[in-house]
């Protein structure tokens, strides 16, 4: 049972454009998500976060929305660079629980084109 | 900044044999570390936390005599696959957890043939 869902297994955007990476959940026992990226042959890097009790979270070129009552939260990055191109990761952790108990999307690809 | 180092990142073993798979925090002390896999096309799942100086926690389906997991000091787990088969081969990924925030370290490729 996937409780944390990337549908799209890979997107492609053209530098300076927006990239939209989105997320679904199941497991109504999650309050505080996460957003990881990935290179190759390197661990997962911390990207930015939310809680349940926020709908939106900025940081830089990266925003996450929550979308609470449909389960769904997505990542935004404007403008999208060359050097964003790697598999972003959607985590969730249910409260009560360790930070570090993490449920993880299949992740999506994310490809910049100069 | 925090570095959770993984040794080693490519091991090819022979089934029925056992192999480890070293978590280290390399400037932070960790009580809790945690340990996940990863099949082709499919996330990262956890498989154990492990706790320093007990026992390690075990998520529902993984078996705990078959992943050993020991967390004997403050900066070091190990995953040990024992008896380990073809469809052991994977990506094994450990973090550590400093207050509230965690740090993934670099994977390890396990191929049993």
């Amino acid at each position: 049972d996937q409780q944390v869902k990337q549908n799209s297994p890979s997107l492609s955007v053209q530098e300076g454009r927006i990239s939209i990476l989105n997320c679904d959940y199941t497991n109504s026992m999650f309050d505080y998500f996460l957003w990881y990226k990935k290179y190759p042959a390197e661990g997962p890097t911390f990207l930015i976060s939310i809680s349940s009790i926020k709908d939106k979270n900025e940081d830089g070129r990266f925003t996450v929305f929550l979308n609470k009552s449909a389960k769904h939260l997505s990542l935004h990055i404007v403008p999208s660079q060359p050097g964003d191109s790697a598999v972003y990761f959607c985590a969730a952790n249910a409260g009560g629980t360790s930070y570090g108990k993490l449920t993880f999307g299949q992740g999506t690809i994310l490809t910049v084109h100069p | 900044g925090a570095v959770v180092s993984q040794h080693p990142s490519w091991v090819i073993c022979k089934s029925g044999t056992s192999v480890k798979i070293e978590c280290r925090s390399l400037d932070f002390q960790a009580t809790t570390m945690f340990w996940y896999r990863q099949f082709p096309k499919q996330s990262l799942m956890l498989m154990a936390t492990s706790n320093e100086g007990s026992k390690a926690t075990y998520e529902q389906g993984v078996e705990k005599d078959k992943f050993l997991i020991n967390h004997a000091s403050l900066t070091l787990s190990t995953l040990t696959v024992t008896s380990a088969h073809p469809e052991d081969s994977s990506f094994y990924i450990c973090s550590a957890e400093q207050g509230n925030t965690i740090y993934f370290g670099e994977g390890s490729w396990l191929t049993v043939v």
